[in-house]
């Protein structure tokens, strides 16, 4: 079992329509939760980190739950630019592990 | 801001050749990883070094080797390239792992070729 495992979609979507993404990990130790963004033979980014207890940027909502070790990123009114692959990250002890990531189309 | 900084950005590689990717981050961060990339797979983890004078293999540690030169500098070496090598390399730099505000910085990637 891979230690972060993601839906691979592609998630096709409207603009404006409400996206989610889930993301379960194996490493119940782990600490630090991320979500990167990665547009097309580019470098990840980080998009948000994720809180314990939840936290909001803008359009963009993550959500942990440790009991069940799966994390989540919901978009709200997705935009063209929002078309890119959605990684989850996890860093059980002194590394950073990469989920296969979930890619996005939003399309007009 | 130079942030890091990978080369080359492009190699050709015949098989059997050996070659360094060279690494460099300016943001005095701790630590440091190499991931390959491949379509379908998401980035996996080659190497890495949670600080200056320690390095861990990753997922696929196999026919690599790396060297943390210095706080900077992290390079990561093929010594017998094959064709399965063929891939996308990011490195990657944090300040400190355990933190929630870890972000980790990203090279530009090496796109490989082993032919």
């Amino acid at each position: 079992r891979k230690e972060v495992e993601q839906d691979p979609g592609p998630f096709n979507v409207p603009e404006g329509a409400t996206v989610a993404f889930n993301c379960t990990y194996s490493n119940s130790a782990s600490q630090s939760f991320f979500w990167y963004r990665q547009d097309c033979r580019k470098e990840p980014k980080l998009l948000m980190s994720v809180y314990s207890s939840g936290n909001e940027d803008g359009r963009f909502t993550a959500q942990l739950n440790r009991a069940s070790q799966y994390i989540s990123l919901l978009i709200r009114d997705s935009k063209l630019s929002d078309s890119a692959t959605y990684l989850c990250v996890v860093n059980p002890t002194d590394k950073l592990i990469f989920g296969t990531g979930t890619r996005l189309q939003v399309f007009p | 801001n130079a942030g890091v900084t990978q080369t080359p950005k492009f190699q050709v590689l015949k098989t059997g050749q050996s070659m360094t990717l060279q690494c460099a981050q300016d943001m005095n961060h701790n630590s440091m990883y190499w991931y390959r990339q491949d379509p379908g797979m998401g980035l996996r983890l080659i190497y890495y070094s949670a600080s200056e004078g320690t390095t861990d293999k990753g997922e696929v540690p196999n026919g690599y080797n790396v060297s943390r030169l210095n706080k900077r500098e992290f390079s990561l070496r093929l010594e017998s390239a094959a064709p399965s090598q063929t891939s996308v390399y990011f490195c990657a730099s944090s300040e400190f792992y355990r933190t929630e505000n870890t972000e980790a910085f990203f090279g530009q990637g090496t796109r490989l070729t082993v032919v």
